[in-house]
């Protein structure tokens, strides 16, 4: 596909169930990002990889966040034992070069509703 | 510790009426300053870079300028297509990997 697409588009978990989102980013972009954005707030920065390398994970909320990228392609957020807090809509982002003020283009999230 | 406010939170304006959108921003050396559109249920759209104060950028009915606290994206003569949520981010010297987002104007244009 022409842009970066995200699945599932919406996720409902019961409170303690484990979680895997995906990213597909663009064909070629070497920088991915992972945001966390809830309802009515901006979004906020979790995690970023170059390549297969996550370069910088200090947005990360907790260690039940978990985040990889082994062949420098898709991307998977995992988040396990789920909380009500964890509900959000969590974006991913990638960009052609590594440089981090390139044009990010944002996939369209997947919606992650804790009950 | 990198901030963004953007205000007003939500503006209403009549098709034709030109407006202007804020961001304030306190950073720790700019590297660059981003503006997104972002449409319900969809992810933020790039609109503009800007890298120095004084610096404009233009894009059809959008113009986007940048002072040393501020930002503002100017809307002239607003279609109703021009509804959606606005948002900056700042990325500065210290930042590292992370871009700070403010939270967004909610801009609504009636026809």
């Amino acid at each position: 596909g022409a842009g970066v697409s995200q699945s599932p588009r919406y996720k409902v978990a019961k409170r303690g169930q484990d979680v895997a989102l995906r990213c597909d980013p663009i064909s070629g972009h070497v920088s991915l990002f992972w945001y966390q954005q809830a309802l009515g707030q901006g979004p906020e920065f979790l995690t970023y990889f170059q390549n297969e390398a996550q370069l910088d994970k200090s947005g990360l909320p907790s260690d039940r966040f978990f985040a990889e990228r082994p062949e420098g392609s898709v991307s998977t957020l995992k988040i396990q034992r789920t909380q009500q807090e964890d509900s959000a809509v969590y974006l991913c982002a990638s960009s052609f070069g590594g440089s981090l003020l390139s044009e990010q283009f944002f996939g369209p999230g997947t919606r992650l509703t804790v009950l | 510790e990198d901030q963004v406010t953007q205000s007003p939170e939500a503006l209403r304006l009549q098709e034709g009426e030109s407006s202007s959108l804020n961001c304030s921003y306190t950073v720790s050396g700019l590297r660059g300053l981003f503006w997104y559109r972002q449409d319900p249920g969809k992810g933020p759209e790039f609109l503009f870079t800007l890298y120095s104060a004084g610096e404009e950028k233009e894009k059809e009915r959008l113009k986007a300028t940048l002072t040393k606290k501020e930002s503002f994206l100017h809307i002239t003569a607003p279609k109703p297509e021009d509804s959606a949520t606005y948002l900056c981010a700042v990325r500065g010297e210290t930042s590292g990997s992370r871009l700070t987002f403010g939270e967004g104007t909610q801009l609504t244009v009636n026809p």
